[in-house]
């Protein structure tokens, strides 16, 4: 079946613009992530649903962040007022519930480029 | 602040050896552990998942954990030129509750030299 889709594959923005990244889950998966990863770095976690909701946003860097997911499904992550630090890859996973050893299955990410 | 640690690397090894790679965590309440592999350029795919003590095998790949010792690793035998990328360690702290996603290592990256 399709697996995680992300929209676009790569974004060039300039500082000071916003920007709104997509990722489509795989069809059935209720728990969705949002992770990103700079270069030379590690994945950090930003965001987790289950369903449509949020538990925590701590995770977000600042509050020029922020995410919504609609119908159980596509999943947003909008970056207002985007500076040069925001550049990473932009990476999405679902999982089919939020259990332990659950496994995330992940997109092949959205490159931002913040000029 | 949960820590996840492996080796940077590079890590060469021959072809047709055995590649190790190791990792340790911080959280002593973690409940499953994840390798990942990921091509440059890719977004990480996953290789295997371990829960309990002891060894999982699954063809060329062995996973072992030790939850004592708080460490992870992952064997690949018969290594392949295919098997060189970057091998992130991921630990799901999840216990019941909660909203974390998965704590990464910064990955090893491997080389399997022809």
């Amino acid at each position: 079946g399709a697996g995680v889709s992300q929209s676009p594959s790569n974004k060039v923005t300039e500082k000071g613009k916003d920007v709104e990244l997509r990722c489509d889950p795989i069809s059935g998966h209720t728990a969705l992530y949002w992770y990103r990863q700079s270069l030379g770095q590690g994945l950090e976690f930003l965001i987790y649903f289950q369903g449509n909701s949020a538990p925590d946003k701590s995770g977000l860097p600042s509050d020029r962040f922020s995410a919504e997911r609609t119908g159980g499904s596509v999943s947003t992550l909008t970056i207002q007022r985007t500076q040069q630090e925001d550049s990473a890859v932009y990476l999405c996973a679902s999982s089919l519930f939020r259990r332990a050893g659950d496994t995330q299955y992940f997109g092949p990410g959205t490159r931002l480029t913040v000029l | 602040q949960k820590e996840v640690e492996q080796n940077s690397g590079p890590l060469s090894v021959p072809e047709g050896a055995i590649a190790s790679l190791n990792c340790t965590y911080s959280d002593r309440g973690s409940q499953s552990f994840f390798w990942y592999r990921q091509y440059s350029g890719k977004s990480p795919e996953l290789i295997m998942f371990i829960y309990s003590n002891g060894d999982k095998e699954d063809g060329r790949f062995t996973a072992q954990l030790n939850k004592a010792s708080q460490y992870v690793s992952l064997l690949i035998r018969d290594s392949q030129p295919s098997d060189s990328a970057t091998y992130l360690c991921a630990v799901d702290p999840y216990s019941g509750g909660g909203a974390d996603g998965l704590t990464f290592g910064k990955g090893t990256h491997l080389i399997i030299q022809p």
